[in-house]
């Protein structure tokens, strides 16, 4: 079945730098990759998702990569702010999404 | 707007008690999902149900069951709770297996 792989497990950056989280996944009919983010106490909720016949997609100041040769997709969040610390989960599907461990980023004003 | 509605925030049982965590979601999705969510482990899949009366298991089944009678209504059932079922329960839907998910609050199960 799939395995996704996601680092860092944290991240520290200072606020209006950039922030990058790497997923790697196993199965290569894998074919849509969705970013969560989790606030502390709420649920995890959808900010950003990518197919596999798409190389990149952004949304203002969050972008998606995915390299389908290599199997790894990232998330790249520009001028981080204090609304963006959370944790991030990743996530790979075939069949049911399976998802890395989560990156707990804080973002320090 | 999709909702998921979990029926308890927290619940505290007693070990060997017979537990049932509700979710029902209120935009005909057809796919639903039971995932459990520990520090340092993610998300981890427990049952799925792509169907009224259809379950699939998932990554870590054993000592859970389900029950989808209702297409909107997914039930977790934990037949004889354990401390190590202690946990954070997410359920989530679908409009189709290749949609993003819609998750609900989360129950906080303490078994004791």
């Amino acid at each position: 079945g799939e395995n996704v792989e996601q680092h860092p497990s944290t991240l520290s950056v200072q606020e209006g730098d950039s922030a990058v989280i790497k997923c790697t996944y196993s199965d290569s009919a894998s074919n849509y990759f969705p970013w969560y983010k989790q606030e502390l106490g709420k649920r995890p909720q959808l900010i950003i998702d990518i197919r596999s016949n798409v190389g990149e997609k952004k949304d203002q100041r969050i972008a998606v990569t995915l390299n389908k040769t290599a199997k790894h997709f990232s998330l790249h969040i520009t001028e981080t702010q204090p609304e963006d610390s959370a944790v991030y989960f990743c996530a790979a599907r075939n069949t049911p999404l399976v998802f890395g461990k989560g990156t707990r980023l804080s973002v320090i004003a | 707007d999709v909702k998921v509605t979990q029926s308890s925030r927290y619940l505290v049982k007693r070990t060997g008690e017979k537990v049932f965590l509700e979710c029902v979601q209120d935009m005909d999705h057809e796919n639903m999902f039971w995932y459990r969510q520990d520090p340092g482990l993610g998300l981890r899949l427990i049952y799925f149900s792509y169907d009224v009366k259809m379950k699939e298991k998932g990554d870590i089944p054993e000592g859970y069951s389900v029950s989808r009678e209702k297409k909107e209504r997914f039930s977790l059932i934990l037949e004889s709770a354990s401390t190590n079922q202690t946990s954070m329960y997410l359920c989530a839907s679908s409009l189709a297996m290749s949609n993003g998910y819609t998750f609900g609050s989360g129950t906080r199960l303490t078994v004791v």
